[in-house]
């Protein structure tokens, strides 16, 4: 059964901690993506892969990291430069090769600060 | 100005209405189009593509694409309560390597 996990369901952070959210497909797609949503503003990009070991910053990366050491896994690190956290993160794959550019999402994390 | 414009509701109707949601957008360069349902606290579950002008349909579903007017609707026939959720429109085009632009998104509240 093909799709998108993404753990944990919840995470709490206390003030100056990391914290990584995983993010995992056994889609077998190149491309991946971390978006950020908020009430009232929709989905913001905050990092994009094409490829294994290469990823480009999106429109929000000032305070997040990510890894690409794997085709399948894209974990996000909130660091403790991004000064408000809380939100919903969400993680995609695609495969640009099929030419639809449809991204297909995953459940979800939901961050809060301690 | 935003490149995807779409009200964020709430659009409120009873049970068996037909429903329109709509997308305006300024980039002349988008040819693929997709509609997105999200329900509270789950991740968006795509719902339709379309690629360039006109009509899709997938059962009580219609998307439409009208790249003259810059503009992309999604019908709803005899719409029931569980299609209360917010519908997000998104987009891309051009050469390369292109990243959605995604509305807002519209919530959508179906009374029985």
């Amino acid at each position: 059964d093909g799709g998108i996990t993404q753990s944990p369901k919840y995470l709490f952070r206390k003030e100056g901690q990391n914290v990584t959210l995983s993010c995992e497909q056994n889609l077998n797609h190149d491309a991946m993506y971390w978006y950020r949503q908020d009430p009232g503003q929709g989905l913001r990009l905050i990092y994009y892969s094409q490829i294994v070991n290469d990823f480009q910053k999106g429109d929000i990366a000032e305070g997040y990291s990510v890894s690409r050491e794997k085709k399948e896994s894209f974990p996000l690190t909130v660091t403790s430069a991004q000064k408000n956290p809380t939100a919903f993160y969400l993680c995609a794959s695609s495969n640009p090769r099929e030419g639809t550019e449809t991204q297909y999402f995953g459940p979800g994390t939901r961050l809060l600060v301690l | 100005q935003k490149e995807v414009e779409q009200d964020p509701g709430p659009l409120s109707v009873p049970e068996g209405a037909i429903v329109s949601l709509n997308c305006t957008y300024s980039n002349s360069a988008f040819q693929y189009f997709m509609w997105y349902r999200q329900y509270s606290r789950k991740g968006p579950e795509l719902l339709m593509y379309t690629y360039s002008s006109g009509n899709k349909e997938d059962g009580r579903f219609t998307a439409q694409v009208d790249k003259s007017s810059k503009y992309i609707s999604l019908f709803i026939r005899d719409s029931q309560p569980s299609d209360s959720a917010t519908y997000l429109c998104a987009m891309s085009g051009g050469t390369g390597f292109q990243k959605l632009v995604f509305g807002t998104g519209t919530r959508l509240l179906v009374s029985p």
